[in-house]
């Protein structure tokens, strides 16, 4: 079974600073594909940055990006330039998507909270 | 916002009683999926739906089910609440087939069983 572990609780960084959130999971699996959520006050969970396991290129979005190192089967995220809006829950999810039968599901960590302070 | 909205947003509710919750779908998208977040954790795989058929579960009890209807809206049924029931319950959507796909999440449900 997969499992995906994030070992940081809670984080704080100073605005137009950077800081790195922590992942690793667990999985016997080659393909796949790893997220990072976002989840403000708001609840709703929002997409920051996709992996696919098979790209060795990590994934940028603007600030946010990723160090995939697969044999490590780590999955770091990294804020540059954090803003106030940035202060959130961020959860590191993995998926294996079955295609024979359509099924899919995430696997999330248990996340970490991230304060951004002016 | 991203097309996936849930209802009710708030939720109290006695143990031993059902509840429903609903979920309408993201355009064009033919697959929902349901979580559970109990406080402080990540969400948890309920189950999923496809062409109204469920075709994955997670370790849920039977009394966790759900209903999927041709316009993709969903619902989420739970019988006979317990106290653990209370958590964030996460409705997301998909289209499968799509390689690589992501969910699209709703604002979720808060329910408190007492």
């Amino acid at each position: 079974a997969q499992t995906v572990t994030q070992s940081q609780p809670e984080m704080s960084v100073q605005e137009a600073e950077t800081v790195t959130l922590s992942c690793t999971y667990d999985t016997s699996e080659s393909n796949y594909y790893l997220f990072w959520y976002k989840q403000p006050p708001s609840r709703q969970m929002i997409l920051v940055i996709r992996q696919e396991a098979y790209k060795q290129q990590n994934a940028t979005e603007n600030r946010f990006s990723v160090n995939f190192q697969k044999a490590a089967k780590s999955f770091s995220l990294k804020i540059s330039d954090s803003q106030l809006g940035d202060t959130a829950m961020y959860f590191c999810a993995f998926m294996k998507h079955k295609l024979a039968s359509g099924t899919y599901k995430y696997i999330f960590g248990t996340g970490t909270r991230l304060k951004v302070l002016a | 916002e991203t097309g996936v909205t849930q209802s009710p947003t708030h939720l109290i509710k006695t143990r031993g009683q059902q509840v429903t919750l609903r979920c309408s779908s993201q355009s064009g998208h033919n697959t929902v999926s349901w979580y559970q977040q109990a406080l402080g954790q990540g969400p948890q795989f309920i189950f999923q739906y496809y062409r109204e058929e469920e075709n994955g579960r997670g370790n849920f009890p039977p009394r966790f089910s759900g209903l999927q209807f041709p316009n993709y809206s969903s619902e989420l049924n739970v019988n006979a609440l317990e106290l653990d029931d209370s958590a964030l319950y996460l409705c997301a959507s998909s289209l499968v087939w799509s390689r690589g796909t992501e969910a699209f999440f709703g604002q979720g449900t808060r329910l408190t069983v007492v």
